[in-house]
């Protein structure tokens, strides 16, 4: 079974500070596609950035960059020069690309910014 | 632009009513989802539809059921609602194939049950 586990529930940034989300996933496939969803106060899931797994260039959105190591299972999320904008709830979560349509989210983590 | 529309921001009913949530989207999507998130739990999927009244048990279809009778309406329906389901409630969509990575999710519902 999929499973998608981020260990850290709470975490803090200084404002223009640099911070890492941490996320691990459980798969037997060989490709699938990984996502980091923002969720502001407003609850209005926002997708912050996709990764596929064949790919071996990490992506980039901006300021917001992953570091996506698929031997080991991990895609953290880097997020530079961190804005008050940027407090949210962020979600991780994996999606097998060829077979079903069920999206695996993790637990979440809540950023706070600190202006 | 693309919407997915849930019919209440926040509902508040007592234990054993029957509870509807609803689901609109506009973008001619086959997958509707329905997810729940809790503290501490993330998202959980209750149950989802890749068709006009097809539907699949997500992880946690328990005292749930849906209905989609047109493709772009989805409804979630607490047969007898109980403290325990108090909740947030997300709905979203996507297409079927290639595109389906791409999900667009409601505003969502806070469901309080008394």
């Amino acid at each position: 079974a999929q499973t998608v586990t981020q260990s850290q529930p709470e975490m803090s940034v200084q404002e223009a500070e640099t911070v890492t989300l941490s996320c691990t996933y459980d798969t037997s496939e060989s490709d699938y596609y990984l996502f980091w969803y923002k969720q502001p106060p407003s609850r209005q899931m926002i997708l912050v950035i996709r990764q596929e797994a064949y790919k071996q260039q990490n992506a980039t959105e901006n300021r917001f960059s992953v570091n996506f190591q698929k031997a080991a299972k991990s895609f953290s999320l880097k997020i530079s020069d961190s804005q008050l904008g940027d407090a949210a709830m962020y979600f991780c979560a994996y999606l097998p690309r060829d077979t079903g349509n069920q999206f695996y989210f993790g637990t979440g983590t809540s950023l706070t910014v600190i202006p | 632009d693309v919407k997915v529309t849930q019919s209440s921001r926040y509902l508040v009913k007592r234990t054993g009513e029957k509870v509807f949530l609803e689901c609109v989207q506009d973008m001619d999507h086959e997958n509707m989802f329905w997810y729940r998130q809790d503290p501490g739990l993330g998202l959980r999927l209750i149950y989802f539809s890749y068709d006009v009244k097809m539907k699949e048990k997500g992880d946690i279809p328990e005292g749930y059921s849906v209905s989609r009778e047109k493709k772009e309406r989805f409804s979630l329906i607490l047969e007898s609602a109980s403290t325990n389901q108090t909740s947030m409630y997300l709905c979203a969509s996507s297409l079927l194939g290639g595109a389906r990575e791409k999900l667009f999710f409601g505003s969502g519902t806070q469901l309080s049950v008394l």
